[in-house]
């Protein structure tokens, strides 16, 4: 199936520190959405992008979808305690074709 | 609005057990999905729905069987469980001809 790589895996960072965090792809994807998931909890939407070159933000987070189509960046600026938690970057081909997932990266904020 | 419920939140079986795990949505999603959640490897397919009548399968559908019952609700059945199938399973949603999907909390089986 499709492959999305999402790095780093897993980031420890002091609270007020800013966190990027990037996925890539060898297709071509129609949609990227970026989703966190707390402990115990389903996977929640934060940010969705439709076109080449945008970017958007959602509070203390913003994203951008990559000008070639094949990848997509999150930043989390000044983080806080609960910005803990599990990052997934998911893209869509087109169509009705189901999203693809990254492995997700954990995100530890260190008081 | 309760948006994606998946019920039950855990489960113990023994292995050759079945089961079916529940999933209902309130959001008039024409597109419903399952997903499994194993540690370090993201969120796998296993079965998804574009539209009422229609299933399709994933990327991980060895063991699985899925039903549209209605709009509302998709099932996943476990015929003759595994430990293999020790995982955490998630039900999504999503308007057709929008990308965005909706996740329910989660149902934690564990097969012994």
């Amino acid at each position: 199936g499709q492959q999305l790589n999402q790095s780093p895996q897993s980031m420890f960072i002091q609270e007020g520190e800013d966190v990027s965090m990037n996925c890539t792809s060898s297709s071509i994807f129609n949609t990227w959405l970026w989703y966190k998931q707390d402990p115990g909890e389903g996977p929640v939407l934060l940010i969705a992008l439709y076109k080449a070159g945008e970017l958007t933000s959602n509070g203390r987070l913003t994203a951008q979808f990559g000008i070639t189509r094949k990848d997509s960046f999150l930043n989390i600026s000044a983080s806080i305690p609960s910005d803990v938690g599990i990052y997934f970057c998911a893209g869509q081909l087109g169509g009705n074709t189901p999203l693809v997932f990254g492995k997700g990266t954990r995100l530890s904020v260190i008081a | 609005n309760a948006g994606v419920t998946q019920t039950p939140k855990f489960q113990v079986l023994k292995t050759g057990q079945s089961m079916t795990l529940q999933c209902a949505q309130d959001m008039n999603h024409n597109s419903m999905y399952w997903y499994r959640q194993d540690p370090g490897m993201g969120l796998r397919l296993i079965y998804y729905s574009a539209s009422e009548g229609t299933t399709d399968k994933g990327e991980v559908p060895n063991g699985y069987n899925v039903s549209r019952l209605n709009k509302r609700e998709f099932s996943l059945r476990l015929e003759s469980a595994a430990p293999s199938q020790t995982s955490v399973y998630f039900c999504a949603s999503s308007l057709q001809r929008r990308r965005e999907a909706f996740f329910g909390q989660g149902t934690r089986l564990t097969v012994v």
